[in-house]
């Protein structure tokens, strides 16, 4: 057990609908990052936060937006839901913004129809 | 943007056998790093790579960074039916602390 945890587990949307997920990061991690992973694909980087603020984004369009808070919990909020953001959504958190190494939680898996 | 190819796709092996797999890339890695991930849960570490060179492991996990920094394989060693999950490698390079993964591999342990 990695110590991350995400909620909710699943989640049913409807197109155009807003989403907020979010993660409570391991105990001592100042970095979290979000990851899309679709059926069958590796996770996708999204973007990483660093002491509340954006350290990093991967190519996704400005809808996707997040937020880290002071006790390093955090959120994912996407906009205009559409069909192709139904995936497994990964939370990870890291010791620093230098250590690579990063650990997930379980994953809330979005459904959007 | 950069592109991991991971090897094989899916293996199907007897409990006991030794498995090997490889991810390569065409850019340069500073990190790769191995993962398990099992249905319905987050990918889980297994094994850090930080030199080139760097042969590490992790129990019956062994892993290796290329020398050319742009490949990595990691070998299971007698197999266990709990090895059953997708294996993902993953890459990170420069300031970017971001983690760059490759398609999986599906591991099927049959008794």
């Amino acid at each position: 057990e990695t110590g991350v945890t995400q909620s909710p587990t699943h989640l049913i949307k409807t197109r155009g609908q807003q989403v907020t997920l979010r993660c409570s990061s391991q105990s001592g991690h100042n970095t979290v990052s979000w990851y899309q992973q679709a059926l069958g694909q590796g996770p996708q980087f999204i973007f990483q936060y660093y002491r509340e603020e954006e350290n990093g984004r991967g190519n996704f369009p400005p809808r996707f937006s997040g937020l880290q808070f002071p006790n390093y919990s955090s959120e994912l909020n996407v906009n205009a839901l559409e069909l192709d953001d139904s995936a497994l959504y990964l939370c990870a958190s890291g010791v620093s913004r230098q250590n690579t190494e990063a650990f997930f939680g379980q994953g809330t898996r979005l459904t959007v129809v | 943007g950069q592109q991991l190819n991971q090897s094989p796709q899916s293996m199907f092996i007897q409990e006991g056998e030794d498995v090997s797999m490889n991810c390569t890339s065409s850019s340069i890695f500073n990190t790769w790093l191995w993962y398990k991930q099992d249905p319905g849960e987050g990918p889980v570490l297994l094994i850090a790579l930080y030199k080139a060179g760097e042969l590490t492991s992790n129990g019956r996990l062994t892993a290796q960074f290329g020398i050319t920094r742009k490949d990595s394989f990691l070998n299971i060693s007698a197999s266990i039916p709990s090895d059953v999950g997708i294996y993902f490698c993953a890459g990170s390079s420069g300031s970017a602390r971001q983690l760059t993964f490759g398609s999986g591999t599906q591991l099927t342990v049959l008794p």
